[in-house]
């Protein structure tokens, strides 16, 4: 059973408009969640997180939103620019000390210029 | 930010040969982690290496299939023993970002193909 879900395999957007990209999870222990963003050919790189205490999170153009309510987290990107076009992992961990990390399968992001 | 890299970048194989992925990092670091990500899937932890002691592995995978070695704080090797299809993966190795208990660096991955 996924305990991460993205459920939107591809996204296409407008340059220069948002990009929304959303992630559910199901395990409540879950207090510490990450997007990653990936390119061809290339390992996950680290964007940006936030913790279970927080409810946003704020990075130049990325800005994460957790709503612990829904078990949902969405990665807001403004403006959307053609570099952006990636896979977006959303990831979460739990525990201090605690090294493992639990995937969602991944959104593959197209900016369209 | 800590470099890393990964030998081979991807490498075919036939069925029931095994292949080591070597997996250098540009520092030394505590933490060294070996991930594969299946076709369509996300990224499943395979195991933790530390050094001087045995790996960690995760639920459902094993020390006879994935042996792992971690000699030093910069190196680590992950071989997949006795190669099937199913084994078709990329296999990725991470370190922790010493900063935050959650946070990653990746190395660019090892496509692994089985025949």
């Amino acid at each position: 059973d996924q305990q991460v879900k993205q459920n939107s395999p591809s996204l296409s957007v407008q340059e220069g408009r948002i990009s929304i990209l959303n992630c559910d999870y199901t395990n409540s222990m879950f207090d510490y969640f990450l997007w990653y963003k990936k390119y061809p050919a290339e390992g996950p790189t680290f964007l940006i997180s936030i913790s279970s205490i927080k409810d946003k999170n704020e990075d130049g153009r990325f800005t994460v939103f957790l709503n612990k309510s829904a078990k949902h987290l969405s990665l807001h990107i403004v403006p959307s620019q053609p570099g952006d076009s990636a896979v977006y992992f959303c990831a979460a961990g739990s525990g201090a000390g605690s090294y493992q990390l639990t995937f969602g399968k991944g959104t593959k992001l197209s900016v369209i210029p | 930010s800590a470099v890393i890299s990964q030998k081979p970048s991807r490498d075919i194989c036939q069925r029931g040969t095994s292949l080591t992925i070597q997996c250098q990092v540009d520092s030394q670091v505590t933490m060294m982690f070996w991930y594969r990500q299946q076709p369509g899937q996300s990224l499943t932890l395979i195991a933790t290496a530390n050094q001087g002691s045995e790996a960690t592995y995760e639920s459902g995978f094993v020390i006879d299939k994935f042996p792992i070695s971690r000699p030093n704080l910069t190196f680590s090797t992950l071989t997949v023993s006795n190669m099937s299809p199913e084994d078709s993966s990329i296999y990725l190795c991470s370190v922790d970002a010493g900063q935050n208990y959650n946070e990653q660096f990746f190395g660019p991955g090892t496509r692994l193909t089985v025949l």
